[in-house]
């Protein structure tokens, strides 16, 4: 019964490769997240979708592509991997997009590019 | 832009110590407060929240007060235990910004000792 669940936990791939990280939030909630994590525990937000429509979008590299098949999933694909995508990529849901609406976040995926 | 910084660790406590993380930040606007914890291996769990100046979030005997004069939202625990061992994240949201987004501190890791 995981509230949000993200697979896979670890993924380990080359330069170059195209991967992709699966997240499912069973809450109910309508709207989702990607944050990344780096090596120093620094957390910085990627995307947010509402709805299935993208409200925030920060300076990323276009080879990183949200996907929001429905609101209760938002998958992360990442293209023509590099070194400094390594990370920890963490997939977390709101019930509301307003500001004081705690977030919930799934386990993680620590991605290791080699 | 937004900020937010709270104190490097490793802070390492004896069991039943008295805890306190500080944490100040940056907003442009009138921003909701959180602390969120991070368990080994695990997503981050929110703590306790405020979203108003003098409000104070409690919970789990954490407790953190909204000083808006200070731009302040430290973390206490008057008593830690082993199991209190983690990385406490500060974050604020701000009400005007699109969407719901978290700016976080560094993170402090916390180690309490038997």
């Amino acid at each position: 019964d995981t509230a949000v669940s993200q697979t896979p936990k670890y993924l380990v791939t080359q330069m170059g490769n195209d991967k992709s990280i699966k997240c499912e939030q069973n809450l109910g909630h309508d709207t989702m997240y990607w944050y990344k994590q780096d090596s120093k525990k620094f957390l910085k937000i990627m995307f947010s979708y509402n709805n299935k429509e993208l409200i925030i979008n920060e300076t990323v590299p276009n080879r990183f592509s949200p996907k929001s098949p429905d609101k209760a999933h938002l998958n992360l694909h990442i293209n023509s991997l590099e070194l400094g995508d390594s990370a920890v990529y963490f997939c977390a849901s709101s019930q509301e997009r307003l500001s004081n609406s705690p977030l919930h976040f799934g386990n993680g995926t620590r991605l290791t590019v080699t | 832009g937004n900020s937010v910084t709270q104190m490097e660790g490793p802070v390492t406590l004896s069991e039943e110590a008295f805890l306190t993380i500080n944490c100040t930040y940056t907003a442009t606007g009138y921003p909701s407060l959180f602390w969120y914890v991070q368990y080994p291996g695990e997503g981050l769990q929110l703590l306790l929240k405020a979203t108003k100046a003098d409000d104070k979030g409690s919970n789990k005997g954490f407790e953190a007060t909204y000083r808006k004069e200070t731009t302040s939202f430290h973390l206490e625990k008057g008593s830690v235990q082993v199991s209190d061992s983690a990385v406490y994240f500060c974050a604020l949201s701000d009400r005007a910004a699109a969407g719901n987004k978290l700016t976080f501190g560094g993170g402090t890791r916390v180690l309490v000792k038997p």
